[in-house]
């Protein structure tokens, strides 16, 4: 196992076009987390799987953006009508079992940039 | 909203010294506390947790303490080597799910 995979690693698009991200998570970890990460901070949570199941949202998380994870394996983080403050690196990152204080293992995240 | 502050935001220490970064966090209701390692351009590395049944955890050159009454906690890493030198992120659990991160400390470690 490789751990967390993340594809693309780099997307350049123009405003108001959707762009779609891909995360792997490691495979028996069975919760996955998205965050955005700006230059110079911390990452941002955006939401969280724990299986198949989306159990939180952060208010961060505009309606233009979605994610899923159809068979509790990937996940795919979408944004729709992407605007400039969209700009960002976008980490996914995995963990085992049910609670939320076991270790999360982090991507190498896709950049995104929007022209 | 909830938040963890960090600070320094940048710490230069002399190769070999000890260097030691401070978070607090405001949800009194948080039990989980890693510290993130990120070298530029590559994805956040876990180094060291502690959960809030202990006080102080330790590995090799990296120690965390924890005060759970003051609300803070601390990465210590003693002999600093210039493989060190990367942006540090504190953590911690809030709401039982997601986690809120510091804004980071870059460290240089000056040989």
């Amino acid at each position: 196992d490789t751990g967390v995979s993340q594809d693309p690693r780099h997307k350049i698009t123009k405003r108001g076009q959707n762009v779609t991200f891909r995360c792997d998570p490691i495979s028996e970890h069975n919760r996955l987390y998205w965050y955005r990460q700006t230059l110079g901070q911390g990452p941002e949570f955006l939401t969280y799987f724990q299986n198949e199941a989306q159990l939180e949202k952060s208010r961060l998380l505009s309606d233009r953006f979605s994610a899923e994870r159809p068979k509790g394996s990937f996940s795919t983080l979408e944004i729709q009508r992407t605007e400039q403050g969209d700009s960002a690196m976008y980490l996914c990152a995995s963990s085992a079992g049910q609670g939320g204080n076991q270790p999360q293992h982090f991507g190498d995240g896709t950049r995104l940039s929007i022209l | 909203g909830e938040n963890v502050e960090q600070h320094p935001s940048t710490l230069s220490v002399q190769e070999g010294d000890s260097a030691v970064i401070k978070c607090t966090y405001s949800d009194s209701a948080s039990n989980y506390f890693p510290w993130y390692k990120q070298e530029l351009g590559k994805r956040p590395q876990l180094i060291i947790d502690i959960r809030s049944n202990v006080g102080e955890k330790k590995d090799q050159r990296i120690a965390v303490t924890l005060n759970k009454t003051a609300k803070h906690f601390s990465l210590h890493i003693t002999e600093t080597q210039p493989e060190d030198s990367a942006v540090y992120f504190c953590a911690a659990r809030y709401n039982n799910n997601d986690m809120r991160f510091g804004a980071g400390t870059r460290l240089t470690v000056k040989p």
